[in-house]
């Protein structure tokens, strides 16, 4: 069974680092991108980067390049998502999720078909 | 950036209704469109990728319509789990941006 299971939640001081992580099992690991997605309270959600773990090959998107540095360690197949200066803006659920291939026939597309179940950060002096 | 609209933002429906909901992409995405459904507190969860495809283990109540700019998500007869948000997402971009969600509510 694919699973991504995230770390728990986390209350945190602006200014302060983080790193919050997302373990995968039930696959292989290597064979596909995982990706960062945020979801403002009460809002839709934003992609914030993908890593490919074969090689750390990462892809941010423009909003988050420079604020957040997604990262892997291969051997416990776990995906990092790391602030090293939080603000209160970045108060968030934050959710992994894997990105697979739903085929219908000859085709194949990119999917992003299963995901951890979310982190809370909550960031306030 | 491609913007994806989606409408309404809410709406009220029976159990046993026929609802729908449109997602608007603002530029030809071809069929590169995904809809989720997200429960409060939990993660989303894949329902249709490719504009029509259901994803394994997806009810047969629920279809995908559409193709460029104009898609829709249906569900044939509303069922009690099915009271969610819904989000469109395309995929014609590397790091594809979501629509801002059908809130889908008991009446």
């Amino acid at each position: 069974e694919v699973q991504l299971v995230q770390s728990g939640a986390e209350i945190k001081k602006p200014g302060e680092s983080l790193t919050i992580s997302c373990k995968v099992s039930g696959y292989s690991f290597t064979n596909f991108w995982i990706g960062w997605a945020r979801q403002l309270p009460g809002k839709s959600l934003e992609w914030m980067g993908i890593i490919y773990p074969v090689d750390s090959d990462t892809r941010y998107s423009p909003s988050f390049h420079g604020q957040v540095t997604i990262s892997v360690d291969k051997s416990i197949s776990t995906a990092y998502l790391q602030w090293s200066s939080l603000k209160a803006s970045d108060t968030a659920i934050y959710y992994c999720a894997r990105r697979g291939r739903g085929c219908n026939g000859a085709s194949c597309y990119e999917v992003f078909d299963y995901w951890g179940q979310g982190i809370l950060v909550f960031v306030s002096s | 950036d491609i913007q994806m609209t989606q409408s309404p933002s809410s709406l009220s429906a029976s159990v046993g209704d026929r609802v729908t909901i449109t997602c608007r992409a603002s530029q030809n995405i071809n069929n590169y469109l995904s809809w989720y459904q997200q429960k409060p507190g939990k993660a989303p969860k894949l329902l249709i990728f490719a504009a029509s495809n259901l994803h394994i283990g997806v009810p047969s109540r629920f279809s995908g319509s559409g193709s460029a700019t104009d898609f829709t998500l249906t569900i044939s007869s509303l069922q009690p789990e099915d009271f969610a948000t819904y989000f469109c997402q395309q995929s014609f971009t590397t790091l594809g941006t979501f629509g801002q969600g059908t809130k889908v509510e008991i009446k």
